[in-house]
């Protein structure tokens, strides 16, 4: 039974075309997330959504465009591919509350542009 | 803004060696730590936290204390196994506001036989 799940698993795509990924999580979270993380491993925050809202964006090109339809879900819509965008895109979750909440990952989406 | 240094890898150690990774962080306030592991081909899973000084994280034979006076959180293990070979990430998030988690670069572990 998947706690946070992506699909897809991999994607190759063009350059210039226009992808999406999607993630789903059945824990009950109320926020989600999107992390890149590049060839060399590191991971970064792109957005979180804290019940559907968008709270935290960081410096992303707004050719990615973040949609949380609902608290279970949290899409990732990418326009324009460029070879950078080449990397692992992971979805994670949690639960606000008190303290530090632990965020659940997904497997990962890894995303080739060529 | 706040961040998280790593020791670079890999780190090579054959079965049954003594592990450590370090791990400083820079931060306002009081943060939460983290220790996440991803195996490879797979996502990131929680190995163990610790949420204010002093505290020690453990799991599965690792173990990290939460030192605020040298700010750092180093994982340590006894004896590692060739199914620990991973890529480990040190992380933080304030106890505040919105808990997103900033990573250290990774450190990759390989463990031989």
């Amino acid at each position: 039974d998947t706690a946070v799940s992506q699909t897809p698993k991999y994607l190759v795509t063009q350059m210039g075309n226009d992808k999406s990924i999607k993630c789903e999580q059945n824990l009950g979270h109320d926020t989600m997330y999107w992390y890149k993380q590049d060839s060399k491993k590191f991971l970064k925050i792109m957005f979180s959504y804290n019940n559907k809202e968008l709270i935290i964006n960081e410096t992303v090109p707004n050719r990615f465009s973040p949609k949380s339809p609902d608290k279970a879900h949290l899409n990732l819509h990418i326009n324009s591919l460029e070879l950078g965008d080449s990397a692992v895109y992971f979805c994670a979750s949690s639960q606000m509350g008190t303290g530090a909440p632990e965020q659940y990952f997904g497997p990962g989406t890894r995303l080739t542009v060529t | 803004g706040d961040s998280v240094t790593q020791m670079e890898g890999p780190v090579t150690l054959s079965e049954e060696a003594f592990l450590t990774i370090n791990c400083t962080y820079t931060a306002t306030g009081y943060p939460s730590l983290f220790w996440y592991v991803q195996y490879p081909g797979e996502g990131l899973q929680l190995l163990l936290k610790a949420t204010k000084a002093d505290d020690k994280g453990s799991n599965k034979g690792f173990e990290a204390t939460y030192r605020k006076e040298t700010t750092s959180f180093h994982l340590e293990k006894g004896s590692v196994q060739v199914s620990d070979s991973a890529v480990y990430f040190c992380a933080l998030t304030p106890n505040s506001g919105y808990s997103t988690l900033t990573f250290g670069k990774g450190t990759m572990l390989l463990v031989s036989p």
